[in-house]
């Protein structure tokens, strides 16, 4: 059975800094992963997919994600984070599994 | 732009109280799921459906019950609610299995 594991539970930036949120898979036959992001009072809302294709993968505000299968990972990044960043990100894959979620914090 | 509407988004309410979370999309999609999401922690799957008068209960075990009679509605209802039910529900449409997921706004239930 497919699993998702984010390494972890709170990362705090100050703004304009690199970021990293770092999300491992387990996968049987075939991998689908997303990163959602959810603002406080929201909903989660896709950030970006991976399907199949190119491992590099764009999303909306800025983010991408590199699917690497030796490493069992896919990792998600953003060159220069912005206060607005700050929300909860989750890492899921195909089988309705939802990793634990990671809590970005951006201060200035 | 939501897709998908969940009402009420926050409902306080005594034991014993029967309650029904409203989940309606616009969309088309034929799979629909509801989680349960308690602050700080993961999306635990309660409930889903991949058509009309189809539903299966999730990973998490739920007292609550769905119903899947038209395309854009899936209703969830507890018949008699308790404070261990107080928590946050997401409801979510996707067009395929495997597909992403699109979300609700989700209802805050408090159980006093």
């Amino acid at each position: 059975a497919q699993s998702v594991t984010q390494l972890d539970s709170q990362v705090p930036v100050f703004e304009e800094a690199p970021v990293e949120l770092r999300c491992n898979y387990s996968s049987s036959v075939s991998v689908y992963l997303f990163w959602y992001v959810q603002y406080p009072n929201q909903g989660l809302q896709l950030l970006l997919k991976y399907l199949s294709g190119s491992t590099l993968v764009k999303g909306i505000n800025g983010f991408e994600a590199e699917f690497n299968k030796s490493q069992t990972s896919f990792h998600l990044r953003k060159p220069s984070v912005h206060i607005s960043d700050t929300a909860e990100y989750f890492c899921s894959g195909a089988a309705l599994i939802f990793g634990k979620g990671t809590t970005l914090s951006v201060s200035s | 732009e939501a897709d998908i509407y969940q009402t009420p988004r926050y409902l306080v309410i005594g034991t014993g109280k029967k309650i029904t979370l409203e989940c309606s999309q616009t969309m088309g999609h034929d799979k629909m799921y509801w989680y349960q999401q308690d602050p700080g922690m993961e999306l635990h799957l309660i409930h889903y459906s991949y058509g009309v008068n189809s539903t299966e209960k999730g990973d998490l075990s739920s007292e609550s019950t769905v119903s899947r009679i038209r395309t854009e509605h899936f209703p969830l209802t507890l018949e008699s609610a308790r404070p261990s039910h107080t928590s946050q529900y997401l409801c979510a449409s996707s067009p395929l299995v495997g597909q992403p997921q699109h979300f609700g706004d989700g209802t805050r239930l408090s159980i006093l």
